[in-house]
Formats: structure tokens, sequence, C-alpha cells
């Protein structure tokens, strides 16, 4: 086990509808990323936060939107869901910006279903 | 242009070796990744290695990089039922934190 909690791990919402995923990043780790895995595709960099500010961002549409708290957690948001949005979310934590990418863990991931 | 490609599907009998094949475009790639994704879980980095590295050898796996093609291989010695999985090819290209993947090869393990 990586110590990366994601919640919830399965969600169902209404297209048009909001969500909100959460990460809790291993102890210790100041940066968490965020992943999009669609269905029989390999993970998609959807961005990055570092100390609370985003540090990197993928070819997302602006309606996903990121959070990082204090205590290093994280949130993605997405508004105004798409059927295309169905997919694996994956968080990963690292201690800081790692470039390598050799120590970023990565939580189990919250499947978000949009019908 | 970004873009890992890799075999969607290999079968291999228990006890052989596994070998999965993966290219890539971006020659200016700084790591390149091995990931294994088990059902209902999330990715679990197997090995790595940097890309002035020719190969790198851990235990079962070894991993071989050849530059001049952009071709990556994983190599499984003794291939067991629990290797069965998904692995990801993946590439960093050093601009910034992001990993590129490819969209898994499927290994299953025949008895």
């Amino acid at each position: 086990e990586t110590g990366v909690t994601q919640s919830p791990t399965h969600l169902i919402k209404t297209r048009g509808q909001q969500v909100t995923l959460r990460c809790s990043s291993q102890s210790g780790h100041n940066t968490v990323s965020w992943y999009q895995q669609a269905l029989g595709q390999g993970p998609q960099f959807i961005f990055q936060y570092y100390r609370e500010e985003e540090n990197g961002r993928g070819n997302f549409p602006p309606r996903f939107s990121g959070l990082q708290f204090p205590n290093y957690s994280s949130e993605l948001n997405v508004n105004a869901l798409e059927l295309d949005d169905s997919a694996l979310y994956l968080c990963a934590s690292s201690l800081e910006p790692d470039r390598s990418n050799t120590e970023a863990f990565f939580g189990q991931g919250t499947r978000l279903t949009v019908v | 242009g970004e873009d890992v490609e890799q075999s969607l599907f290999l079968s291999v009998r228990e006890g052989d070796s596994s070998v999965i094949n993966c290219t890539y475009t971006d020659s200016s790639s700084t790591y390149l990744y091995w990931y294994k994704q088990e059902p209902g879980a999330g990715l679990q980095l197997l090995t790595y290695i940097f890309s002035n590295m020719d190969m790198k050898q851990d235990q079962r796996l070894t991993v071989l990089l050849n530059k001049k093609d952009k071709h990556l291989s994983l190599r499984i010695a003794d291939t067991q039922t629990g290797d069965s999985a998904i692995y990801f090819c993946a590439e960093s290209i050093g601009r910034d934190d992001k990993i590129i993947f490819g969209k898994g090869t499927r290994l299953h393990i025949l008895p």
C-alpha cells in the first residue's frame, strides 16, 4: 500500500453536474498530480499542485480545476460533466516536484461514471 | 510529438519469459518507465531507466533501451500467475513532471 488515499472509490453522476474528487497524499509529500485514465487507455496528466499552487497542466479544459490544502491533500473538481469524463481518476503524491517521477506513488483511483 | 505505443495483448506460458515492447517518439525523453496495474488497483512503478543507459536489471526484470530506434522493452523472467496485469510503458520528457503513458499491454499467463 502506498499511503495515498482517494475518495470516493466509485461515483455516478449525471451529465451537466459537478463533481469533487479527493486525494490524501502520503505523509510528508507536498506535491500531488492528477491523471485521467479512460477505459482501455493509459493515464493522461491533468495537472499538478505543489505547495497549494498549480505547477503544470496537461491538455484539459478549464472546467477541470483543482485545489491543494495546507495539509497537502488535494481536490479535483470537474464542472459541467460530459459522458466522456467517465474514467478512473488517479492521484499521485511525491516529496517534491520530482522530475525523475521515480518517487511518485499512486492511489487506487476514483471510478467516475457519467450517465 | 509525444506518443508512446505498445501492443495491447501478450499471452505467455507460466515459467516462460515475457517480453513487452514499446516505442516512443520524443527524442528528448529523460526517463522511461514501466508501470504495472492490477485489476481495481492504482499504478505501481515497476522499474525505470535513465535515457543515457542501455540496460537495467532488477531481479526478474530486465529493461532494454535502444535510444536510436526509440524502442524500450521489458523482459520478465520465469513469468508467474501473479504477473498477470496491464503493463504501461511511459516517458518523462523533462520539461515538466508530466508522464506520457502508452495504452498498456495486457499480459495473460497460460497454465
